[in-house]
């Protein structure tokens, strides 16, 4: 188990306020994403850090920074959230702690339910 | 870059039934595949995975086959039971993407008693 942990499980929030959602994972691994999920949407990915400070955007990144301070945590940020950005947030770790996935793919977290009011 | 693309849903069947659930996909190169679920209120698991043609990955009573011909990956399973009942992604990473997984849009299945 690669222990992944996201804080907070659950938020609601205003309009216009910032929010951070922090993902934890114990087990070294270099390569971490954030994705959104929506109905009729899938997992779409939002950014992803493939070291400390390396950070890229993915395909729906607007609204949104990220940090990597340590390996261990990753950091998503809604800057000023809006309606359109309530929704569950997943991080994901790469199961190969240095590879970026191929053939083992990524180990998901519990997920934050995220609420926009 | 990567898209997958599977069957809309929902999926609803009776326990003991039969379960297909497609998936195709486009990617550069050869892409490794992936089928994911998610039980209600809960993160996606790693169902079974695939690496390179004519693979078929099996776990728990899935199975899915790697078609590179028709490029497809469609998941299967004999007998349905109602603690099967998850939305199901189809799922590829390949260079092409600069190995980030690419997800279908899932597929939520419901299995009645």
């Amino acid at each position: 188990d690669a222990g992944i942990t996201q804080s907070p499980r659950h938020k609601v929030t205003e309009t216009g306020t910032p929010v951070t959602l922090r993902c934890h994972q114990t087990e070294n691994h270099r390569y971490m994403y954030w994705y959104r999920q929506d109905p009729g949407h899938g997992l779409r990915l939002i950014h992803y850090s493939y070291g400390v400070k390396d950070t890229d955007k993915g395909e729906v990144s607007d609204g949104y920074s990220v940090s990597r301070s340590k390996t261990e945590d990753f950091l998503l940020t809604l800057e000023s959230a809006t309606s359109s950005q309530t929704s569950v947030y997943f991080c994901a770790i790469s199961v190969s702690r240095q590879a970026p996935g191929g053939n083992y793919g990524y180990t998901f977290g519990s997920g934050t339910r995220l609420t926009v009011v | 870059g990567d898209s997958v693309t599977q069957m809309e849903g929902p999926v609803t069947l009776s326990e003991e039934a039969f379960l297909t659930i497609n998936c195709t996909y486009t990617a550069t190169g050869y892409p490794s595949l992936f089928w994911y679920v998610q039980y209600p209120g809960e993160g996606l698991q790693l169902l079974l995975k695939a690496t390179k043609a004519d693979d078929k990955g099996s776990n728990k009573g899935f199975e899915a086959t790697y078609r590179k011909e028709t490029t497809s990956f469609h998941l299967e399973k004999g007998s349905v039971q109602v603690s099967d009942s998850a939305v199901y992604f189809c799922a590829s990473i390949s260079g092409g993407s600069n190995y980030k997984l690419t997800f279908g849009k899932g597929t939520l299945l419901t299995v009645n008693p």
